[in-house]
């Protein structure tokens, strides 16, 4: 079972534009989001996180939004520039027993952005 | 700035060969992980280790092995090599809590 999904495999959006990368999640107990840039023969790296007691957090161009009565949380990025263009992963953290934290991925979504 | 670094970018291995794929970490992180990437499907955990000697089974262990005798270093071990464990592979580490994980550079792994 796939408790993380990324639904979108890809999104297009044009330089300067808003990009909305979705999430939705099946496990209520997850209690930290994180989400996660990658370039091709890459390791990801982290973008931002959000924890489950607030609803929003923003850095820069970048705010994830978290919605835990639907189980769905986005990252926007706004404005959209070309160097954004890369896989974007949504993780959660399952913490199961113990402080361990398994991190959890999502499928990823390709995301270009146009000049 | 934390560093994750894998043994190796690219490998080309036979069927059958026993591969192992080493990584470091200079945090003094306590939880390491091992993903594999493949297209469609994410970032999968293999198995993870939150302390030295100490590992569990992620979501598709099946085929692999690890060990962790030092706190820095965690390695992954493809007993028998098939094709079907052509894949990216990815280590990770962090510290305790709620903690963002840091990824090494991935090695490139082709089984042949």
């Amino acid at each position: 079972d796939q408790q993380v999904k990324q639904n979108s495999p890809s999104l297009s959006v044009q330089e300067g534009r808003i990009s909305i990368l979705n999430c939705d999640y099946t496990n209520s107990m997850f209690d930290y989001f994180l989400w996660y840039k990658k370039y091709p023969a890459e390791g990801p790296t982290f973008l931002i996180s959000i924890s489950s007691i607030k609803d929003k957090n923003e850095d820069g161009r970048f705010t994830v939004f978290l919605n835990k009565s639907a189980k769905h949380l986005s990252l926007h990025i706004v404005p959209s520039q070309p160097g954004d263009s890369a896989v974007y992963f949504c993780a959660a953290y399952d913490h199961g027993s113990g402080n361990t934290g398994k991190l959890i991925f999502g499928q990823g979504t390709t995301l270009q952005v146009k000049p | 700035d934390v560093k994750v670094t894998q043994s190796s970018r690219y490998l080309v291995k036979r069927t059958g060969e026993k591969v192992f794929l080493e990584c470091v970490q200079d945090m003094d992180h306590e939880n390491m992980f091992w993903y594999r990437q493949d297209p469609g499907l994410g970032l999968r955990l293999i198995y993870f280790s939150y302390d030295v000697k100490m590992k569990e089974k992620g979501d598709i262990p099946e085929g692999y092995s690890v060990s962790r005798e030092k706190k820095e270093r965690f390695s992954l071990i493809l007993e028998s090599a098939s094709t079907n464990q052509t894949s990216m592979y990815l280590c990770a580490s962090r510290a305790g809590g709620n903690t963002e994980a840091f990824f090494g550079q991935g090695t490139r792994l082709t089984v042949v």
